[in-house]
């Protein structure tokens, strides 16, 4: 399978101020990058879509303005938590998918290893 | 409102039981049902269904797809302690930027 990757792997930041989380494609061009959140022993929750060079679509409950979303290149997607405070401590993890064929028949999304966000 | 309902949320059972996992759902416009198994970090992918009716196996794993009842379930037979993870159930749907919704999970803990 296809490998996405997450820079940092788990951040512990003070309250206000703001983290960036990168997720790259590594191997494949990712035209749709998903970003979800995993609260503790529960399911992912999809936060955002982001297709390449447009803007993301936030899922309803998602402040747009606190999780900015960038997706400038097929390869590389970025979720900033703007003035982060503990309630936005969680594990984030993102996904990538391609529109093409050539990947997979399946047209599966993989995930990259999540990062582990911690806010004092 | 689309969503994916997994039962049961947790299942605890013994070295060499088999279980079986449930995932109904309720989306528009359905493209594809995906199986993950999760550890400690990101998902692993199991299996895809399109099609109803047909199973899907990997070694001790299978899963089926019903898209009349609007369900699939996933089999683990001949459990063992590394199938300990919690797993996902997730449908993607058509049109609306190839969305995947997630269902709740199933927690399974193997004792020895």
């Amino acid at each position: 399978g296809a490998v996405v990757s997450q820079h940092p792997s788990w951040v512990i930041c003070k309250s206000g101020t703001s983290v960036k989380i990168e997720c790259r494609s590594l191997d494949f061009q990712a035209t749709t990058m998903f970003w979800y959140r995993q609260f503790p022993k529960q399911s992912l929750m999809l936060m955002a879509t982001s297709n390449e060079g447009s803007k993301a679509t936030y899922e309803q409950g998602v402040e747009k303005d606190k999780f900015l979303i960038n997706h400038a290149s097929l390869t590389l997607s970025t979720l900033t938590v703007t003035s982060a405070h503990p309630e936005d401590s969680s594990f984030y993890i993102c996904s990538g998918r391609t529109s093409g064929r050539g990947l997979s028949s399946y047209n599966e999304q993989f995930f990259g290893p999540g990062t582990r966000l911690t806010v004092l | 409102e689309d969503k994916v309902v997994q039962s049961p949320l947790s299942l605890v059972v013994h070295e060499g039981d088999t279980v079986t996992l449930n995932c109904s759902y309720e989306v528009t416009n359905f493209r594809s049902l995906l199986w993950y198994k999760q550890e400690k970090k990101a998902p692993t992918f199991l299996f895809m269904l399109t099609s109803s009716g047909i199973e899907k196996k990997s070694g001790r794993l299978s899963s089926i797809l019903d898209k009349k009842e609007l369900f699939s379930i996933l089999n683990i037979t001949a459990t063992q302690t590394g199938d300990s993870a919690i797993y996902l159930c997730a449908v993607e749907a058509r049109d609306t930027g190839n969305q995947f919704y997630f269902g709740t999970g199933t927690s399974l803990t193997v004792i020895p």
